[in-house]
């Protein structure tokens, strides 16, 4: 079965920093882009910018640019998305989402069950 | 703000048939890039719709139907049930700079 599993719920504080992970099995991890997409509470989706594995070519959306890193590690099959500072606007659903295949432009078919990350003093 | 615009709400009766529209620009769907369409019903994970376009994944009923032209894409969903209700979201990419996947704002179905 294809899938991906994402790490746990994480409560932290101000200024803390964070790395949650996604990691994929039953497909070529490497031949797929992988997305990172934060839903804040009752908000829509927005995809902070994706990677792929297979040569770490990472592309982030503007406004998530030097706020976050995405990295990868194929001999783990997983992916992160790591803060160094976080802050209260980064409480959010974090999901990650595999494309159908190779191209930047695909849908993400294979969705993470989400990660709920809690920035509170 | 989102870079794909879609209205914020659309509502039917059980039965009737509702449309979605997602507009972008000449940097996204106007540069021919697909779109695809993601359904979310309340407390759970993104669901894909449909892809490049208007093509629907494999157990994704025939009632759902998207088209695109121009800078511009629609989702069609004929039959409307009370499990149809939930948010909808179209996703594309923005070959400015160096690319980026972009969503619209989603807009909320309500089945009347």
């Amino acid at each position: 079965e294809v899938q991906l599993v994402q790490s746990g719920a994480e409560v932290k504080k101000p200024g803390e920093s964070l790395k949650i992970s996604c990691k994929g099995s039953g497909y070529s991890f490497t031949s797929h882009w992988i997305g990172w997409v934060r839903q804040m509470p009752g908000k829509g989706l927005e995809c902070m910018g994706i990677i792929y594995p297979g040569d770490s070519d990472t592309r982030y959306t503007p406004s998530f640019q030097g706020q976050v890193t995405i990295s990868a590690d194929k001999s783990f099959s997983t992916a992160y998305l790591q803060w160094s500072s976080l802050q209260a606007s980064d409480t959010a659903i974090y999901y990650c989402a595999r494309s159908v295949g190779a191209t930047a432009s695909d849908a993400f078919d294979i969705w993470g069950q989400g990660t709920i990350v809690t920035v509170s003093s | 703000q989102s870079v794909l615009t879609q209205p914020p709400s659309v509502s039917g009766a059980p039965g009737q048939r509702v449309t979605i529209s997602c507009t972008g620009s000449s940097s996204d769907i106007g540069a021919g890039h697909d779109v695809h369409w993601y359904q979310q019903l309340p407390g759970t994970t993104p669901k894909l719709l449909i892809s490049d376009d208007s093509n629907r994944p494999s157990g994704v009923p025939d009632r759902f139907s998207g088209s695109k032209s121009g800078t511009s894409a629609s989702l069609a969903i004929t039959g409307l049930q009370a499990e149809d209700e939930g948010d909808y979201y179209c996703q594309s990419y923005d070959s400015s700079l160096r690319g980026r996947v972009v969503f619209g704002g989603g807009t909320k179905l309500t089945v009347l």
